[in-house]
């Protein structure tokens, strides 16, 4: 059973860079051909695809976010890691990692807050 | 790239059946989607992956209430037997090259 799991600074001051990292157990990050994926969610609102990675290593962003944001993997260290510059309180939100597939999988989310 | 339209609620009573749907844009209409449940204050937990042709691949541990179909751009899915943990957000998603898309979600209320 393929988990994984977030982690990062909770809080991020503006117009800084948020670093979240997803780590990867119960399977290979480079084994198969998956998508490995960062979406937010704002506070009572819906899911918002912010990129992913392929096992490959090439990537695709929102195009609303495509300026400010690097995913990146380490596959030494089964991880994978999203990088969101110049963040503003609009960036407030809880942050997931995700794998495509059949089954698809979710970790359990981050809270990350952009105050002063 | 394909967008996903979903109504923003539904209801219905305990014991009973209901349906969601998630509209494909047009153009899109052979799209393979996923459902995803969240409940209150939870992650999102993948449920199915649903293929035009209405077949579907759960997850381990999906309950056999829930089942897919599909329709031309139109892809359902029917929870049957509603308990009060199927009270819970559900988001059907899709992907390309380039993208994954999520609809707004349907909010589930179980009377």
């Amino acid at each position: 059973q393929v988990q994984l799991q977030e982690s990062g600074p909770g809080l991020v001051k503006p117009s800084q860079t948020l670093s979240l990292t997803c780590t990867v157990s119960g399977g290979s990050i480079s084994s198969g051909s998956y998508y490995w994926s960062w979406i937010r969610q704002p506070a009572g609102k819906g899911l918002e695809w912010i990129g992913r990675i392929y096992t490959s290593g090439s990537t695709n962003y929102n195009p609303s976010l495509k300026s400010r944001v690097t995913i990146s993997v380490d596959t030494s260290k089964n991880q994978f890691s999203l990088k969101l510059s110049s963040v503003t309180a609009a960036d407030t939100a809880v942050y997931y990692c995700a794998r495509d597939g059949t089954p698809g999988y979710w970790g359990q989310g981050t809270l990350v807050t952009v105050s002063s | 790239q394909p967008v996903l339209t979903q109504s923003s609620s539904a209801s219905a009573s305990l014991g009973s059946s209901v349906k969601l749907t998630c509209t494909l844009s047009s153009g899109h209409s052979s799209y393979i989607i996923a459902w995803h449940q969240q409940q209150p204050g939870k992650a999102p937990r993948y449920l199915m992956k649903l293929e035009g042709s209405g077949s579907y691949n759960k997850g381990s541990g999906v309950p056999d209430r829930f089942s897919g179909s599909s329709s031309g751009a139109d892809r359902y899915l029917t929870i049957s037997n509603l308990q009060s943990e199927d009270e819970a957000d559900y988001y059907c998603e899709t992907w390309d090259s380039n993208t994954w898309v999520f609809g707004g979600g349907t909010k589930l209320t179980v009377l």
